[in-house]
């Protein structure tokens, strides 16, 4: 079964610095999504993406944070200067249609741990 | 503000009994909702979807009932086995915006 692809498993970074987090949707999906997980709370929408720009952000994704879908297999996640409050786990996702039809098939996360 | 609540952090049942997992929702009117199981260290897994329109939906072991009066949905699985132990999350959202929203979810621990 296709399978929504996320690396790195595991980025650790200095605070300041800049990340890219790289998710490979599955390949006939249309809408794409970044949603995060601070440990031991829930999943936060971040973004989704549809028809190449941002179709709906939530208030957790500020000036600091970019989306991108570079070359139609990609999308990616940069997050400008990283906060110790960053640290996460971030899920990619994608869905064939809108979620009010599609389920979200989720990647297995990047962890980011900001120091 | 919208609020989604999963009622309770945690829930022990035996194995063989039914669970039952509860999601409320304020201040909100979603066109659909969703139900995933999430496993430590993985990314949630779709289970059922419902829509504002339907009442009940089921799936082999499974069935989510929702009650937009109530703004409330049940979440079941019968027969429950240990394999089902798992954190199980609600997400609502609503007609043409692609921003479904998470409940805290309930952490289902089924004993032998």
């Amino acid at each position: 079964e296709p399978e929504v692809t996320q690396t790195p498993s595991h980025q650790v970074t200095q605070m300041g610095q800049e990340v890219i987090l790289r998710c490979v949707p599955i390949s006939n999906h249309l809408y794409f999504y970044w949603y995060r997980q601070i440990l031991g709370q829930k999943v936060e929408f971040l973004v989704s993406f549809y028809n190449n720009e941002i179709s709906e952000k939530s208030e957790i994704f500020d000036d600091q944070f970019s989306v991108e879908r570079p070359d139609g297999s990609n999308f990616t996640l940069k997050i400008r200067s990283t906060k110790l409050e960053d640290s996460a786990m971030y899920f990619c996702a994608s869905t064939e249609g809108g979620p009010e039809n599609s389920p979200l098939h989720f990647g297995n996360g990047t962890r980011l741990t900001v120091t | 503000s919208q609020k989604i609540e999963q009622n309770s952090e945690a829930l022990n049942i035996q194995e063989g009994k039914t669970a039952t997992l509860t999601c409320n929702y304020t201040n909100y009117s979603p066109a659909y909702l969703q139900w995933y199981r999430q496993d430590p260290g993985r990314g949630p897994v779709f289970l059922l979807l419902i829509r504002e329109n339907e009442k009940e939906k089921r799936k082999e072991r499974l069935k989510v009932t929702f009650d937009t009066t109530l703004k409330q949905s049940l979440f079941h699985i019968t027969a429950s086995q240990p394999a089902d132990s798992a954190t199980y999350l609600c997400a609502l959202g609503g007609y043409n915006n692609n921003d479904m929203r998470f409940g805290a979810g309930t952490r289902l621990t089924v004993k032998p």
